[in-house]
């Protein structure tokens, strides 16, 4: 059962931006960064946002991540067909003692 | 190149074990934590265990914890989980993912930037 909830869907037309939310609590988001992944349709998962907003190389610009208090957010601008697929966002829970994932949105490029 | 290859998935009943393999490639195994994560076929991640470099530091689910054993090879590359006791809903994916801070003594707060492509544990009677 994930502690992590984002929206279960999001979508847009190509170029547009999309936002995706994550909320957690004080235990997990609200004491330690966020990490975003994407999972490509049978693919294993891909990092794709680090410490909050920080991007590993080879992901473009137009993915970002920001955070406020016990939310995060990932935004896609310039939508492509190319990024439709699963994104979840994880965090460790000092709580749980242990790294806790979103239950994940689906991104639909119509 | 950095590659994880996973290995030992397959199907067992309930109360039976099974030990999962990972092997590592392409970067210095020693200098980073390891972890794995499982993923039912078309539902959401779950972190089930992390090891940090030094297998000093090592942490579980909830939900596996008591049942399932992670451990570490340094010498030989290979990150390894021992499941005990399975249960029907232990049936997944599990993948093995390396954490991408170079020697962290805590596996608290990783971010894995490299992944397995998995091996499937079905747990039926």
């Amino acid at each position: 059962q994930s502690v992590l909830t984002q929206p279960p869907s999001a979508s847009g037309t190509p170029g547009q931006r999309v936002t995706i939310s994550c909320s957690g609590s004080s235990s997990n988001i609200g004491s330690n960064t966020v990490t975003w992944y994407q999972q490509l349709p049978g693919a294993a998962p891909k990092l794709l946002i680090y410490s909050n907003n920080q991007r590993p190389s080879g992901v473009p610009d137009r993915f970002s991540g920001s955070k406020s208090g016990t939310s995060a957010s990932l935004a896609i601008s310039g939508l492509q067909s190319e990024d439709e697929a699963d994104f979840y966002c994880a965090a460790w829970d000092d709580s749980l003692n242990g790294s806790v994932f979103g239950t994940g949105t689906k991104v639909t490029v119509l | 190149e950095e590659q994880l290859v996973e290995s030992g998935g397959g199907m067992v009943q309930p109360g039976r074990s099974l030990r999962l393999s990972c092997a590592a490639s392409g970067f210095t195994f020693d200098d980073y934590a390891m972890h794995w994560v499982r993923q039912v076929p078309g539902k959401g991640l779950e972190w089930v265990s992390g090891i940090s470099w030094n297998s000093g530091s090592i942490a579980y689910a909830d939900s596996v914890k008591g049942r399932f054993t992670i451990s570490r090879d340094n010498a030989e590359n290979a990150l390894y989980l021992l499941m005990n006791n399975l249960k029907t809903e232990d049936t997944a994916l599990y993948y093995c993912a390396k954490d991408f801070r170079w020697r962290r003594l805590a596996v608290a707060g990783g971010s894995f930037d490299t992944w397995g492509q998995g091996t499937l544990v079905t747990v039926s009677s």
